[in-house]
């Protein structure tokens, strides 16, 4: 079965300084895993994802991630954070056979001026 | 802007009740699922169509159901509805089944049901 654990439901960075939110995933096969952020009242946009090419993937607005096999994680990191970064950002894992999205429970990204 | 639609934005309701929730996927796209959101439960995927035809299960209730019509558009019914099942319901699209996982999905901003 696949999973993920995002470690931190809370995540509160000043503006300007560097984004790490962490995931960590289980999996009995080499695994597809994406990150995706939401904005109140918003849908879900897809930031990055990873299938098994590249270990550092890059996304949209400066965000990048990078697949850890030894370490089991995907951690999603930005250099400097901005404050439309403030959002809730998940961590997905894909089924092999069949696309299905497993979901982490989240962590809520506050950016203070 | 993902491409998925999604009707309606809000539906209030009272338990008992029964609503249909609306789908329309990216054009071009044939697999559609559909997953809930809810305080306690966080996302959770419901169930998957491909070109009209279920092709997954996940948590979803007996009360649950869903389709997709010959356009590619897809129906989810919820039926004797109770308070727990107020959340926000996303529809998602992808070009076909992702039968090795790693197809990126585009979520549609969702239906978001009260049921007092």
């Amino acid at each position: 079965a696949q999973s993920v654990t995002q470690l931190d439901s809370h995540v509160s960075v000043s503006e300007g300084t560097p984004v790490l939110l962490r995931c960590n995933y289980s999996s009995s096969y080499s695994p597809s895993l994406f990150w995706y952020v939401q904005h109140p009242n918003k849908g879900l946009q897809l930031l990055l994802k990873y299938t098994s090419a590249a270990t550092l993937v890059k996304g949209i607005n400066g965000f990048e991630a990078e697949f850890k096999k030894s370490e089991t994680s995907f951690h999603l990191t930005k250099p400097s954070a901005h404050m439309s970064d403030a959002a809730e950002y998940f961590c997905v894992v894909s089924v092999r056979t069949g696309n299905q999205f497993y979901f982490g429970t989240g962590t809520s990204l506050t950016v203070i001026p | 802007d993902s491409g998925v639609t999604q009707t309606p934005k809000h539906l209030i309701t009272a338990t008992g009740q029964r609503v249909t929730l609306r789908c329309s996927p990216r054009s071009g796209d044939l697999s559609v699922y559909w997953y809930q959101q809810s305080l306690d439960q966080g996302l959770q995927f419901l169930i998957q169509y491909y070109n009209g035809e279920e092709r997954a299960k996940g948590n979803i209730l007996e009360r649950f159901s869903a389709q997709q019509f010959p356009d590619l558009h897809s129906e989810l019914n919820l039926s004797s509805l109770e308070l727990g099942d107020s959340a926000l319901y996303f529809c998602a699209s992808s070009v076909s089944t992702g039968t090795s996982g790693g197809e990126t999905q585009y979520f549609g901003p969702g239906t978001r049901l009260l049921v007092l």
